[in-house]
């Protein structure tokens, strides 16, 4: 099946430590972005990617680090510099010049 | 700003009601208008979007209804039902160059139907 994965689907960090996010997906899409997601907040760009070792900020992207090594992959890492980083994760793929977006089941991370 | 005004923040509909959102946007660049419903612990999923040179469109028991010198859509839901409850998003999009789209989402409204 064709799809976007997230991995894990939850996940807990002591304060101070980077964590790394991963997204993969099978649909051959050119385009990858990642979501963050608070209460009462709706979504919010942290980075996005069109094409392979390409990538841009989004809205709020400070705290936050992406690669593009490989087309059907796009990882993010939390860094400790990210001052508020508990929330719900989603990533993103579309077609470029495809206005749809296709989500992952998302990643809860957790700063204990 | 690329903001995208959403409202109610929730709302609760009788099984069989019809549930109204609605959300208003500045930026009259954007040129496509989607709408995302999402279920507790999942990703959202595209419900049904569309285009400025369109006043209605309508899947099944969805209907979005957009009016463009006001700058606003709505999500019109018939015959809702209890499955129906999840929180749903509406969004706008904006070309960002090199062929490729930006999406700007409203905060979202979770929808309750109850029995």
């Amino acid at each position: 099946d064709g799809g976007i994965t997230q991995s894990p689907k939850y996940l807990f960090r002591k304060e101070g430590q980077n964590v790394t996010l991963s997204c993969e997906q099978n649909l051959n899409h050119d385009a990858m972005y990642w979501y963050r997601q608070d209460p009462g907040q709706g979504l919010r760009l942290i980075y996005y990617s069109q094409i392979v070792n390409d990538f841009q900020k989004g809205d709020i992207a400070e705290g936050y680090s992406v690669s593009r090594e490989k087309k059907e992959s796009f990882p993010l890492t939390v860094t400790s510099a990210q001052k508020n980083p508990t929330a719900f994760y989603l990533c993103a793929s579309s077609i470029v010049a495809n206005t749809e977006a296709f989500f992952g089941q998302g990643t809860r991370l957790t700063v204990v | 700003q690329q903001q995208v005004k959403q409202s109610p923040q929730s709302l609760i509909v009788q099984k069989g009601g019809i549930s109204i959102i609605n959300c208003a946007y500045e930026n009259t660049a954007f040129d496509y208008f989607p709408w995302y419903q999402q279920f507790p612990g999942k990703g959202p999923a595209l419900l049904i979007a569309i285009r400025p040179d369109v006043s209605e469109k309508k899947e099944g028991r969805f209907t979005i209804s957009f009016n463009k010198s006001a700058k606003q859509f709505s999500l019109h839901i018939m015959d809702s039902q209890p499955g129906d409850s999840a929180t749903y998003f509406c969004a706008a999009s904006i070309y960002s160059g090199a062929g490729s789209y930006q999406l700007t989402f409203g905060k979202g409204t979770k929808l309750s139907v109850i029995p």
